[in-house]
């Protein structure tokens, strides 16, 4: 039980798109999901915090238009990334929590992101 | 800004072999301390979520304590098989979770 999936696994794109990465819960309701990414041998960074039906929480120096989060039902949340640019590259992974809190979450496996 | 250190970046060794590694965290303000393990190309899975000064857990092979007084949490695997080969992160509760770099674990068979 509990498994979080994520699609794409891998995606490359160019510069000035746009991409969509979709979390999602496959076998609970997930009141809130969380959305991080990882650069190259550094720590897991929490962008941004997603509650089902309601705005996102974006951690500070997460640009809020760039990274768009949504949240639209119990067991999906999407990250867009707006008009990518190279330094966007990163790794992005989002878990899922059937409480809402962090005591329990569950990860995808993540997305790698890389804008030429 | 919190500071989570693990040690060491990566180690290889013998199967058979014990091992264990550190989590160095804040040690005013603590709530709790998360163990998970990540294989490559897979999701991150939990393996602890310690809360009390002085807590031991186990998980077959794999047991953690716990120091908040000191700032130190140590993950502890016992005769390591290959399948232990991953790299294991920690975190501390904070809002948000503030995550190590992770220690790789390398298990040669």
């Amino acid at each position: 039980g509990a498994v979080v999936s994520q699609h794409p696994s891998r995606v490359i794109c160019k510069s000035g798109t746009s991409v969509k990465i979709e979390c999602r819960s496959l076998d609970f309701q997930a009141t809130t999901m969380f959305w991080y990414r990882q650069f190259p041998k550094q720590s897991l960074m929490l962008m941004a915090t997603s509650n089902e039906g309601s705005k996102a929480t974006y951690e500070q120096g997460v640009e809020k238009d760039k990274f768009l989060i949504n949240h639209a039902s119990l067991t999906l949340s999407t990250l867009t990334v707006t008009s990518a640019h190279p330094e966007d590259s990163s790794f992005y992974i989002c878990s899922a929590s059937p409480s809402g809190g962090y005591n329990e979450q569950f990860f995808g496996p993540g997305t790698r992101l890389t804008v030429l | 800004i919190l500071n989570v250190e693990q040690s060491p970046q990566s180690l290889h060794v013998q199967e058979g072999d014990s091992t264990n590694f550190t989590c160095s965290f804040p040690s005013s303000n603590f709530y709790a301390l998360h163990w998970y393990r990540w294989e490559t190309a897979k999701s991150p899975e939990a393996l602890f979520v310690m809360t009390l000064n002085g807590d031991e857990k186990k998980k077959g092979r794999i047991s953690a304590t716990l120091n908040t007084k000191e700032g130190y949490s140590y993950l502890y695997i016992k005769g390591s098989q290959p399948e232990d080969s991953a790299t294991y992160l920690c975190a501390f509760r904070n809002t948000p979770l503030v995550f190590g770099k992770g220690t790789r674990l390398s298990v040669i068979a």
